[in-house]
């Protein structure tokens, strides 16, 4: 099993829909998790850290759920601009992987007009 | 946003030359990350620094080497370019005590022909 697994995609939706990735990972004792974002042939950006149980960055809500050992990513009203390849990521636990991130395979969306 | 640079852009050398690809860092973040990531595909990391005279490599095999003697500055040499190392090269950091996420400079493209 993949350390972090995606939904490759791709997603396509209309402008104004709402549209939620899912991302799992097999590690329960992983410590913190990151959505990024990657345009193509750009380099990965933060888009959000994900805290606790979540947290939400205006159109953007990150949901954490330890007991299942998922992270969501919910987009609303999207925007063609939001058409990009988004990244889970995931900082495994304390010992000599720590620091590494694991990045995931990536889920392309695209919004169309 | 954070501030970190790498050249060139975009190289294309041919088979058996040596290069360097420099990553240089201006937020005093004391861990540094080289990833490969060909179009499409996930990011690998392939080498990856906590700090002056720290070394270590990724998960990804690579016939690189870094050094990092000071801070900023990370790079990463290939003594004998050959076209299997064609590839996008990403440079990211992080700092501060347990903080994790990661801040990607915008990429050396390398073609080896």
């Amino acid at each position: 099993r993949k350390e972090v697994e995606q939904d490759p995609g791709p997603f396509n939706v209309p402008e104004g829909a709402t549209v939620a990735f899912n991302c799992t990972y097999s590690n329960s004792a992983s410590q913190s998790f990151f959505w990024y974002r990657q345009d193509c042939r750009k380099e990965p950006k933060l888009l959000m850290s994900v805290y606790s149980s979540g947290n939400e960055d205006g159109r953007f809500t990150a949901q954490l759920n330890r007991a299942s050992q998922y992270i969501s990513l919910l987009i609303r009203d999207s925007k063609l601009s939001d058409s990009a390849t988004y990244l889970c990521v995931v900082n495994p636990p304390r010992g000599t992987s720590y620091g590494k991130l694991t990045f995931g395979q990536g889920t392309i969306l695209t919004v169309h007009p | 946003e954070a501030d970190i640079y790498q050249t060139p852009r975009y190289l294309v050398i041919g088979t058996g030359k040596k290069i360097t690809l420099e990553c240089s860092q201006t937020m005093g973040h004391d861990k540094m990350y080289w990833y490969q990531q060909d179009p499409g595909m996930e990011l690998h990391l392939i080498h990856y620094s906590y700090g002056v005279n720290s070394t270590e490599k990724g998960d990804l095999s690579s016939e690189s080497t870094v050094s990092r003697i000071r801070t900023e500055h990370f790079p990463l040499t290939l003594e004998s370019a050959r076209p299997s190392h064609t590839s996008q090269y990403l440079c990211a950091s992080s700092g501060g005590q347990g903080i994790y996420e990661q801040y990607f400079g915008p990429g050396t493209r390398l073609t080896v022909t």
